[in-house]
């Protein structure tokens, strides 16, 4: 079975430019989270999603940031435009989903450099 | 919300020698703990969880251990060997859904 798939895995871009990573779920998994994580940093979750529904963005920026996940499978994030602090490995992860936790299962993450 | 503190960040070990990770976690409705391993460049991986309504899971090399009323859990790894060196994070997810993770301990294991 296919685990979380990512791409691309490494992203080059100027400030004020905007990006998109793409990210496909183990098949199965209803909920589907995009973290961000910093250097020498755990994983920040920034947007989680049950089925095509966005269930938890409250750390999301959305001034430049935006998700989608239409029909409930695959997701893309974007950023537009972006800043040298979004410089960052951004990680997709999926999970069975409810009724209870279950283990999030990582992508291989987008290493983004903000130049 | 959920704050999950973790500790040391940095810890070195001779090979064959025991290695402990401990955290800390603000939220008692927290049920849910999972430990992740993640190598230089790659994916975090989950290598033991543990739920609330048990004190200690153990999988070969790899312990974990719970205490809900001090609200803090930790891992334990055993013999350790030059390949678990990476970085360790614990996580705990209240309600099942927003896992919150701690800032990571490196672990270097010294042949």
């Amino acid at each position: 079975e296919a685990g979380v798939v990512q791409s691309p895995r490494y992203k080059i871009i100027e400030k004020k430019q905007p990006v998109a990573f793409w990210c496909n779920p183990i098949s199965g998994h209803n909920t589907l989270y995009w973290y961000r994580q910093n250097l020498g940093q755990g994983p920040e979750l920034l947007i989680r999603y049950e089925n095509e529904e966005a269930v938890d963005d409250s750390q999301l920026p959305k001034d430049r940031f935006s998700a989608e996940r239409l029909k409930g499978v695959d997701s893309t994030l974007k950023i537009q435009p972006a800043e040298l602090g979004d410089s960052a490995v951004y990680l997709c992860a999926s999970s069975l989903g409810q009724p209870r936790a279950d283990t999030q299962y990582f992508g291989p993450g987008t290493r983004l450099t903000v130049l | 919300g959920e704050n999950v503190e973790q500790h040391p960040s940095t810890l070195s070990v001779q090979e064959g020698d025991s290695a402990v990770i401990k955290c800390t976690y603000s939220d008692s409705a927290s049920n849910y703990f999972p430990w992740y391993k993640q190598e230089l460049g790659k994916r975090p991986q989950l290598i033991i969880d543990i739920r609330s309504n048990v004190g200690e899971k153990k999988d070969q090399r790899i312990a974990v251990t719970l205490n809900k009323t001090a609200k803090h859990f930790s891992l334990h790894i055993t013999e350790t060997q030059p390949e678990d060196s990476a970085v360790y994070f614990c996580a705990a997810s209240p309600g099942g859904f927003k896992t919150i993770f701690g800032a990571g301990t490196r672990l270097f294991v010294k042949a």
